[in-house]
């Protein structure tokens, strides 16, 4: 297992459309979290699951996004009529509820979005 | 709501000079704190962590001691090198034990040989 993967790496879409980025969680993780980090900022946070349940949302997930997680194992995030204030670098992270110390997460390359 | 504070940078240091970089938290109870590095074109990597007042983290050199008086987790290393230049995030993880994790603006360093 090589860690969280991310697809795709980049992604640059024009105003209006949709786009989809899937992670890959470290395969006996039960928990994938989703960030949002823009240029100069620390990563935000925006949704997680525990396996296949989405636990909880950011306010800043506004209805244009969507996460899922069908079968507990890879996500996706979906971004619907993208606007250029969605440029930003995406993030998944995952981690075992049976670690230690608060179920540290481990992050995946991130997903840059470039909407023009 | 819980926060995490961080000196602005960019910082730039000679090789082998003494680095500090400031971080304070807000949160309610006692959370776990984080630092973690991105060096560039790199995705986050945790550096160290501290679970409970007065623990210190240390990993590569570097450490950090968990202040509760202070609210504070400042990162430290006595000789910084070239190969250290990258952006240092600190973070908290809430007493809830989701994992989430709230980060600060983060902080460029930058060693010049």
């Amino acid at each position: 297992d090589t860690g969280v993967s991310q697809d795709p790496r980049h992604k640059i879409t024009k105003r209006g459309q949709n786009v989809t980025f899937r992670c890959d969680p470290i395969s006996e993780h039960n928990r994938l979290y989703w960030y949002r980090q823009t240029l100069g900022q620390g990563p935000e946070f925006l949704t997680y699951f525990q396996n296949e349940a989405q636990l909880e949302k950011s306010r800043l997930l506004s209805d244009r996004f969507s996460a899922e997680r069908p079968k507990g194992s890879f996500s996706t995030l979906e971004i619907q009529r993208t606007e250029q204030g969605d440029s930003a670098m995406y993030l998944c992270a995952s981690s075992s509820t049976q670690r230690l110390a608060g179920a540290l997460p481990f992050f995946g390359p991130g997903t840059r979005l470039t909407v023009l | 709501g819980d926060s995490v504070t961080q000196m602005e940078g960019p910082v730039t240091l000679s090789e082998e000079a003494f680095l500090t970089i400031n971080c304070t938290y807000t949160a309610t109870g006692y959370p776990s704190l984080f630092w973690y590095v991105q060096y560039p074109g790199e995705g986050l990597q945790l550096l160290l962590k501290a679970t409970k007042a007065d623990d210190k983290g240390s990993n590569k050199g570097f450490e950090a001691t968990y202040r509760k008086e202070t609210t504070s987790f400042h990162l430290e290393k006595g000789s910084v090198q070239v190969s250290d230049s990258a952006v240092y995030f600190c973070a908290l993880s809430a007493i809830s034990n989701t994992g989430k994790l709230i980060f600060g603006q983060g902080t460029t360093l930058q060693v010049k040989p």
